[in-house]
């Protein structure tokens, strides 16, 4: 595959239900990072993963947000009872590993909207 | 703790025009830093980088010196094109992983 890529492109859904997004990272790549942006701001940090664990999942706001990566390739993201301060766009990055120099490639994200 | 502020937009320039738009960044330990570009209707791209104190990183025309002393990273670019128009992200990377974003500062260059 040429790039990230994350399904859908846009969900809007209702507040209380469960939704997963999904990021399918550029192939090879070892480490894969989950970012929400809100509206004016700047990506905010939620998880990463190198390989199939969590390395750091500090930036998840709460238990109702909750990640996997069960072949070290595909991540979901999983959001259970949304909320309608849970929307915004959910990016997906990238990279070879998590090494100091290694850049991060993101996907186009997933427009989130909780109604 | 880890944060980056960074110069508040709209910015609007002519083409040709000299750019800087600011960034300072608070961390702890030795953090990398980085510039991100978002153009129209696409996904995030990085547009240069430093990892270490005095570094320069450079793209497209583009230049950043990541200043210890100042704690600072700002973007600059002698001649701006119409082309450069994007959201620009200034961003740090702690010796945790863990990577924190400015707002992002818009920039409009008119012919």
């Amino acid at each position: 595959g040429a790039g990230v890529s994350q399904t859908p492109s846009n969900k809007v859904t209702e507040k209380g239900k469960y939704v997963e997004l999904r990021c399918d990272p550029i192939s090879g790549h070892t480490a894969l990072y989950w970012y929400r942006q809100s509206l004016g701001q700047g990506p905010e940090f939620l998880i990463y993963f190198q390989g199939t664990g969590a390395a750091d999942d500090s930036g998840l706001p709460n238990d109702r947000f909750f990640a996997v990566r069960p072949e070290g390739s595909v991540s979901t993201l999983k959001i259970q009872r949304t909320e309608r301060g849970d929307s915004a766009v959910y990016l997906c990055a990238s990279s070879f590993s998590s090494g100091a120099t290694d850049t991060q490639y993101f996907g186009p994200g997933t427009r989130l909207t909780v109604l | 703790g880890n944060s980056v502020t960074q110069m508040e937009g709209p910015v609007t320039l002519s083409e040709e025009a000299f750019l800087t738009i600011n960034c300072t960044y608070t961390a702890t330990g030795y953090p990398s830093l980085f510039w991100y570009v978002q153009y129209p209707g696409e996904g995030l791209q990085l547009l240069l980088k430093a990892t270490k104190a005095d570094d320069k990183g450079s793209n497209k025309g583009f230049e950043a010196t990541y200043r210890k002393e100042t704690t600072s990273f700002h973007l600059e670019k002698g001649s701006v094109q119409v082309s450069d128009s994007a959201v620009y992200f200034c961003a740090l990377r702690n010796t945790g992983n863990q990577f924190y974003f400015g707002t992002g500062t818009s920039l409009t260059v008119i012919p």
